[in-house]
């Protein structure tokens, strides 16, 4: 059974960078028809995509986050990571970790615990 | 603003049949597969019904989905207390080049 598992701060500045890793286990990240990304959810809102990202390290980002995200892959660590630069309270959600596609089909198929990631001073 | 629109409660009681309903555009459900997901209080979403009306291994078929033109909808019959929790819609937006969602709809079962 794949699972994953969000890891990071809990708590971020404003202006600083938010970081996550995402630990990928029961599965390889490095199989060439998987794309993995990360959704988040502010408090109150909607769940919002935010990247995605192929074991190649092949990336696509949500063009209202594109100047500040970066999506990378570790396939040594069977992980992806997530990094937010220059963050404001508007930051402030849980962020889930995502399998978006496998063997060609997308359906957003396993989802981390999600974590809170609170940005404040 | 979610760009896929759900109602932001639903309600019923033991035994009934719910629906939910996700609206959205040419962009994206019209033209691509629509997905529900499950997410109970303190856990991570759980896939409902995939590519409109699929269910995955495990989700009772008590679950059911349909699609027509730019909406779909989420079906729960033979409503019990475990379903108590918030179910949202997802789709491809090919304007997006990415996901979008519904806000979301919290079910309480009464």
């Amino acid at each position: 059974q794949l699972q994953l598992q969000e890891s990071g701060p809990g708590l971020v500045k404003p202006s600083e960078t938010l970081s996550l890793t995402c630990t990928v286990s029961g599965g390889s990240i490095s199989s060439a028809s998987d794309y993995w990304g990360w959704i988040r959810q502010p408090p109150g809102k909607g769940l919002e995509w935010m990247g995605t990202i192929n074991f190649s390290g092949s990336s696509s980002y949500n063009p209202s986050l594109e100047s500040r995200v970066t999506i990378s892959v570790d396939r040594s660590k069977n992980q992806f990571s997530l990094k937010l630069s220059s963050v404001t309270a508007a930051d402030t959600a849980v962020y889930y970790c995502t399998r978006l596609c496998s063997g060609g089909v997308c359906r957003l198929d396993y989802w981390g615990q999600g974590t809170l990631v609170t940005v404040s001073s | 603003q979610a760009v896929l629109t759900q109602p932001p409660s639903a309600s019923g009681t033991p035994g009934q049949r719910v629906t939910i309903s996700c609206s959205g555009s040419s962009f994206n459900i019209g033209t691509n597969s629509v997905h529900w997901y499950q997410r109970l209080p303190g856990t991570a979403p759980k896939l409902l019904i995939y590519t409109n009306t699929q269910g995955p291994s495990g989700v009772p078929d008590r679950f059911s989905g349909s699609k027509s033109g730019t909406s779909a909808s989420l079906a729960i019959s033979g409503l019990r207390s475990e379903d108590e929790a918030d179910y949202y819609c997802a789709a491809w937006d090919d304007t997006l080049s990415g996901w979008v969602f519904g806000g979301g709809t919290k079910l309480t079962v009464l």
